[in-house]
């Protein structure tokens, strides 16, 4: 059964305080790894997507890899509107359409 | 704004009640998704639409739940005489998939149920 686990569940930083977020996941035929954003009671907002091991995206302050177990989210210098939860999500060859199955999210505090 | 739109963003009603929620995905984007999200949760597979026809629906999707997506445009949501379980966020997302074209799913705002 594909599944995909975050951690940690909640991490508090100070702004500047470089940190990585965790993704592993476990899927029979990976087709894509996504990285969402999500703000208090609104939608995920689209990060990244990766789609073999050693592929990386960067976007500002945030920086995304992929291995063929994990997946990694690094904040560089984070700033206080950074803070959100973050989701991770996988597409599997198993799933007959395209589904994503995602993790719990990580919750991201930033302060001043 | 040319993102997905969902309607209406927030909705009350008392359990037994019939609820319907829209969603106006981004614009030539021929599939549609429609996810469940609990507090503490990632969000959760309810089923999905490539144009009109429904391709996959979860085991979440109890018989009391129908989605339809007419015309291939926007789409629909209903359940029927709705359980305090029911209570949670519906989101909708969008994706266009062709040749060469990634999958990558646009969320809307979600609406969120609250059976009393």
């Amino acid at each position: 059964e594909d599944q995909v686990t975050q951690s940690p569940e909640a991490l508090r930083l100070q702004e500047g305080e470089s940190s990585s977020l965790n993704c592993s996941y476990t899927v029979s035929g990976l087709r894509g790894l996504f990285w969402y954003r999500q703000d208090p009671g609104k939608g995920p907002e689209f990060l990244f997507t990766l789609y073999s091991a050693g592929e990386e995206k960067e976007k500002e302050r945030l920086k995304a890899t992929l291995t063929k177990k994990e997946s990694f989210l690094h904040i560089t210098a984070p700033k206080p509107e950074d803070s959100a939860t973050y989701l991770c999500a996988v597409q599997g060859g198993n799933q007959a359409g395209t589904a994503l199955i995602f993790g719990k999210g990580t919750t991201l505090s930033v302060s001043s | 704004d040319t993102g997905v739109s969902q309607d209406p963003r927030h909705k009350i009603t008392k359990r037994g009640q019939n609820v319907t929620f829209r969603c106006d995905p981004i614009s030539e984007h021929n599939r549609l998704y429609w996810y469940r999200q609990t507090l503490g949760q990632g969000p959760e597979f309810l089923t999905y639409f490539q144009n009109e026809a429904q391709l996959e629906k979860s085991r979440l999707l109890s018989d009391r739940f129908s989605a339809e997506r007419p015309k291939g445009s926007f789409s629909t949501l209903e359940i029927q005489r709705t359980e305090q379980g029911d209570s949670a966020m519906y989101l909708c997302a969008s994706s266009l998939k062709g040749l060469g074209s990634t999958d990558t799913q646009y969320f809307g705002p979600g609406t969120r149920l609250t059976v009393l």
